[in-house]
């Protein structure tokens, strides 16, 4: 089946530091979605993208599409305290999720 | 409402037990999923029913026995369940059914944390 891969695994930052979280998938998307699950609770749509070289914002969240339709990136700026979980893609016909980043960020 | 329950939020069952995981939703959606997440895993798609249908099994042990009784209602019937089964069971639903090389939004419950002993 499709895969998607995520990187990286893990990710300390500094609160007030910007993270970035990648995935990558050797064929073309027909579109691509962000889940963000908090320590101990489910996955939360974030956003989907869909058109090529999409992107979208959520107050310091910035989500991109690639323009060849393969890749796909969420990036917070001035990450905070309450921005901490892990964050996962999403992609194909059967919902393959990538194996997603936790991040961490210290007061 | 764009909610979708779980029930029991948590389950402890002997592996000689019979148990069911119950999953709501009133969004009108037409697709259901289960899927069972370990620590600090993804989530790994178990089943999808569409249009109360089984649309897709990935090749789980016949020892989960999923049921969509109506297009609100997802159950997971349990059975002789071993210990490598404990995780997170989680439900998802959607509008519909991700058509070829698509995918459509999934909306996920609270999840039931099921340890076997």
């Amino acid at each position: 089946g499709q895969q998607v891969m995520q990187i990286p695994q893990y990710q300390h930052v500094q609160e007030g530091e910007d993270f970035t979280t990648y995935c990558n998938s050797s064929t073309t998307l027909s579109n691509i979605q962000w889940y963000k699950q908090r320590p101990g609770g489910h996955p939360v749509f974030l956003i989907q993208l869909v058109k090529s070289g999409e992107v979208k914002k959520q107050k310091r969240l910035t989500f991109q599409f690639g323009e060849a339709k393969k890749n796909s990136s969420l990036h917070i700026t001035a990450t905070q305290t309450t921005d901490v979980g892990t964050y996962f893609c999403s992609a194909s016909y059967i919902p393959t999720f990538g194996r997603g980043t936790s991040l961490i960020v210290h007061p | 409402d764009t909610e979708v329950t779980q029930t029991p939020k948590h389950l402890v069952m002997g592996m000689t037990n019979k148990k069911s995981l119950k999953c709501e939703q009133h969004m009108g959606h037409r697709a259901m999923y289960w899927y069972k997440q370990k620590a600090k895993k993804p989530p790994e798609l178990m089943f999808v029913y569409s249009y109360e249908k089984l649309s897709i099994n990935e090749s789980v042990p016949s020892r989960f026995s999923p049921e969509c009784p109506n297009s609100s209602l997802l159950n997971l019937h349990l059975h002789a369940l071993q210990p490598e089964d404990s995780a997170l069971y989680l439900c998802a639903s959607s509008q519909v059914e991700g058509l070829a090389s698509s995918t459509d939004t999934q909306y996920f419950g609270p999840g039931t944390r099921l340890t076997v002993l």
